[in-house]
């Protein structure tokens, strides 16, 4: 398996710019993860999906964020206006539900977002 | 709200030698999952290795392995016979069993002496 794939791997904008950031789950998986990470804040979860249904958005910073999941092999997480302060590396995982199974999330490679 | 606390933001070791790194967490569960993540300086989250609250015995994924201490709520990794490779940032981390998004510690960075 490809594992989980996002692209772009690296973006550089400038503040107010509409910014759109992909992930493609591993195949099969029916949950779906983007995390941010910055020196600040540590790794914390924005919003995830189960069968592409949105469950919890609680930390998604505030209406200049969004995310869709329109099938079970394509999510995007968008920022529109892009600030500074979104600057971080945004990480999208999958995993897969097994009933008591435990269930790894497995990360992509990691979107570094510069907003200048 | 669960939390993860990893209280040593640097560690070093020399090669082939043995470290342990701490993780504590809070919780009212019974039933969750615990984790340890690597990430090196390319940013990859990986999966070191994992722990189901209800075993009693320790996970053992070759050189690493965990001492988990339930009624402590500590689940430190030890990685045996370092190696240069094993440099990186290592992310301890908590999952419900109800609720499945990850909650991290801030992590500790590692370092591999030769």
């Amino acid at each position: 398996d490809a594992g989980v794939i996002q692209s772009p791997r690296h973006e550089v904008t400038e503040m107010g710019q509409e910014v759109t950031l992909r992930c493609k789950p591993i195949s099969g998986h029916d949950y779906l993860f983007w995390y941010r990470q910055t020196m600040m804040r540590g790794l914390e979860l924005l919003i995830y999906f189960n069968n592409n249904v949105p469950i919890d958005d609680s930390g998604m910073p505030e209406d200049r964020f969004s995310a869709k999941m329109p099938n079970a092999s394509f999510s995007t997480l968008k920022i529109q206006p892009s600030e500074p302060r979104d600057s971080a590396v945004y990480f999208c995982a999958s995993s897969l539900h097994r009933g008591p199974a435990i269930e790894t999330q497995y990360f992509g490679p990691g979107t570094r977002l510069l907003v200048l | 709200a669960q939390t993860v606390t990893q209280s040593q933001p640097e560690m070093s070791v020399q090669e082939a030698e043995t470290v342990t790194l701490s993780c504590t967490y809070d919780t009212s569960e019974s039933d969750y999952y615990l984790f340890w993540y690597k990430q090196p300086p390319s940013r990859q989250m990986i999966l070191v290795i994992r722990q189901e609250a209800y075993k009693q015995q320790n996970a053992t994924e070759n050189r690493f392995s965990v001492n988990f201490q339930k009624a402590a709520k500590s689940f430190s990794l030890k990685i045996s016979d370092s190696q240069l490779g094993d440099a990186a940032m290592y992310f301890c981390a908590y999952r419900s069993a109800e609720n499945t998004p990850l909650v991290f510690g801030k992590g500790t960075r590692l370092s591999v002496i030769a």
